[in-house]
C-alpha cells in the first residue's frame, strides 16, 4: 500500500523563488505529519512537524496541512542554493512507524 | 550539538555474511529506531525500540534481522546471512518524546551505505 505519494521531481527554481512541495496520503487516520531535508549522504533532518489541518510557519518555511484531501505541502519562501536538497515528507499515528514519500529533489540556482 | 552517530560509514559484504552496523543514539533519547533506504527508493521502517525490546517492527524486519542495546550507549542492527537485495542506506534513528506529545521529533544519523556482493 502506498501510504504516502511524493513527486520525486527534480525541481529547479532561481534564487528567490517560492517553493511549493506536495504530497498525498491514503489513510484518513494518520494525524502527525512531518517535512524532513536529507542533503546528499546524510540522514534525513525534521524541518516542520504539525498534528492539524491548517498552516504552520517556521522562518522562511510553511508546513500546510489539508486532511479532508489528504494533501501536505511545504513552502519555501525566498528560496536559497543552501535550500537544494531533497525534501520528504513522512507521517505517522500514535506509534513508532514512519511512512515516508520518495522525496523531491530541489535545487535552487543562484 | 548532540547528533547520532553510525559506524561504519561503508560496509561491504558478501552474500551469506553478517553483518553488525553499529550506532551512538542522543544520549538523552528512549526510542531508537532503523530505517533503511535502498537507492531510488522511500525510506523504509524497519524497527523500533524501547525499554530494552522491540516495540514495532516491519514485515521487512524478518527473522534474519536482529536489535540490540548491548550497553547503555550502543544500538546494533545485525543481518544474520545478508543477500544482495539488502545493500541499501540503513539509517539509525532516535528520539525523546515530550509529555503529551509523540515520537515526530526523529533524529537520523548519517547512515551506513551496506554494499551486498
Amino acid at each position: 500500500q502506498k501510504e504516502v505519494e511524493q513527486d520525486p521531481g527534480p525541481l529547479s527554481v532561481p534564487e528567490g523563488a517560492i517553493v511549493s512541495l506536495n504530497c498525498t496520503y491514503s489513510n484518513s487516520a494518520f494525524q502527525y505529519f512531518m517535512w524532513y531535508r536529507q542533503y546528499s549522504r546524510k540522514g534525513p533532518e525534521l524541518l516542520m512537524y504539525t498534528y492539524s489541518s491548517g498552516n504552520k510557519e517556521d522562518g522562511r518555511f510553511t508546513a500546510q496541512v489539508d486532511k479532508s484531501s489528504k494533501y501536505i505541502s511545504l513552502f519555501i519562501r525566498d528560496s536559497q542554493p543552501s535550500d537544494s536538497a531533497t525534501y520528504l515528507c513522512a507521517t505517522h499515528l500514535t506509534g513508532n512507524q514512519f511512512y515516508f514519500g520518495t522525496g523531491t529533489s530541489l535545487t535552487v540556482i543562484p | 550539538e548532540p547528533e547520532v552517530t553510525q559506524t561504519p560509514s561503508h560496509q561491504v559484504t558478501q552474500m551469506g555474511q553478517e553483518v553488525i552496523l553499529r550506532c551512538v543514539p542522543i544520549s538523552n533519547h528512549l526510542y531508537f529506531y532503523w530505517y533503511r533506504q535502498i537507492l531510488g527508493q522511500k525510506v523504509e521502517f524497519l524497527v523500533s525500540f524501547y525499554n530494552n525490546e522491540i516495540s514495532e517492527k516491519s514485515e521487512i524486519f524478518d527473522d534474519q534481522f536482529s536489535v540490540e542495546r548491548p550497553d547503555g550507549s550502543n544500538f546494533t542492527l545485525k543481518i544474520r546471512s545478508t543477500k544482495l537485495e539488502d545493500s541499501a542506506m540503513y539509517f539509525c534513528a532516535s528520539s525523546f518524546p515530550t509529555e503529551g506529545a509523540t515520537n515526530e521529533k526523529l533524529f537520523f544519523g548519517s547512515g551506513t551505505q551496506l554494499s551486498v556482493l
